[in-house]
């Protein structure tokens, strides 16, 4: 079965401790990303990686790291310098394609990673 | 700096009734459009895609329209089914990547479908 998993589902964070999500595609797409969703909001992008071992700041970066050592992975840290990192947090990935119809870039996304600071 | 707005932030209807939802886009420069569908506390399933180059796109029930001079699309569902709640969102591709797109997103729309 080709997809995308997230983990945990729901991961609680005491202040002061980075944490990291994991983003996991078998799917052989080359681009990766990763969104935070505030409730009632749409998704902001954090980070963005096109290819393995380059990535780029999305529009809300400050506060969170990631790598792409593999093209399957993605893993995201919420740093202690987040101040406000209870969200949810999706992880997509795309491939870009040529078709009958030109490149399409349809983004899938994981099942999401509910992050709390208790 | 794109901004995307969807109206109205929550509707609800009875079963059976065809619905519009509503997206606005501020910069027309836009590659492509998408509209998804979010359960709550899961991820999102990519419902219609339409290029910059495209008017429409039909799915089943669906059928999403752009606008691209006048910033807008709508997504139109045919006779609701109360298994149609959910919440809907729809987001532009600011630009061409090499690889990939980068998504802005609107706030969503909550619909609810009553038996």
């Amino acid at each position: 079965d080709g997809g995308i998993t997230q983990s945990p589902k729901y991961l609680f964070r005491k202040e002061g401790q980075n944490v990291t999500l994991s983003c996991e595609q078998n799917l052989n797409h080359d681009a990766m990303y990763w969104y935070r969703q505030d409730p009632g909001q749409g998704l902001r992008l954090i980070y963005y990686s096109q290819i393995v071992n380059d990535f780029q700041k999305g529009d809300i970066a400050e506060g969170y790291s990631v790598s792409r050592e593999k093209k399957e992975s993605f893993p995201l840290t919420v740093t202690s310098a987040q101040k406000n990192p209870t969200a949810f947090y999706l992880c997509a990935s795309s491939i870009a394609r040529s078709g009958t119809s030109g490149i399409t870039d349809t983004q899938y996304f994981g099942p999401g990673t509910r992050l709390t600071v208790l | 700096k794109q901004e995307v707005t969807q109206i109205p932030a929550a509707l609800s209807v009875p079963e059976g009734e065809n619905l519009v939802l509503n997206c606005s886009f501020t910069d027309s420069a836009i590659y492509n459009l998408q509209w998804f569908r979010q359960d709550p506390g899961k991820g999102l399933t990519s419902l219609l895609l339409i290029q910059s180059s495209q008017r429409e796109q039909t799915s089943g029930r669906l059928n999403a329209s752009l606008d691209k001079s006048s910033g807008r699309s709508t997504l139109y569902i045919a006779a609701s089914q109360p298994g149609d709640s959910a919440t809907y969102l729809c987001a532009v591709t600011r630009r061409r990547e090499t690889s990939g797109s980068r998504l802005t997103f609107g706030e969503g729309t909550q619909l609810t479908v009553n038996p």
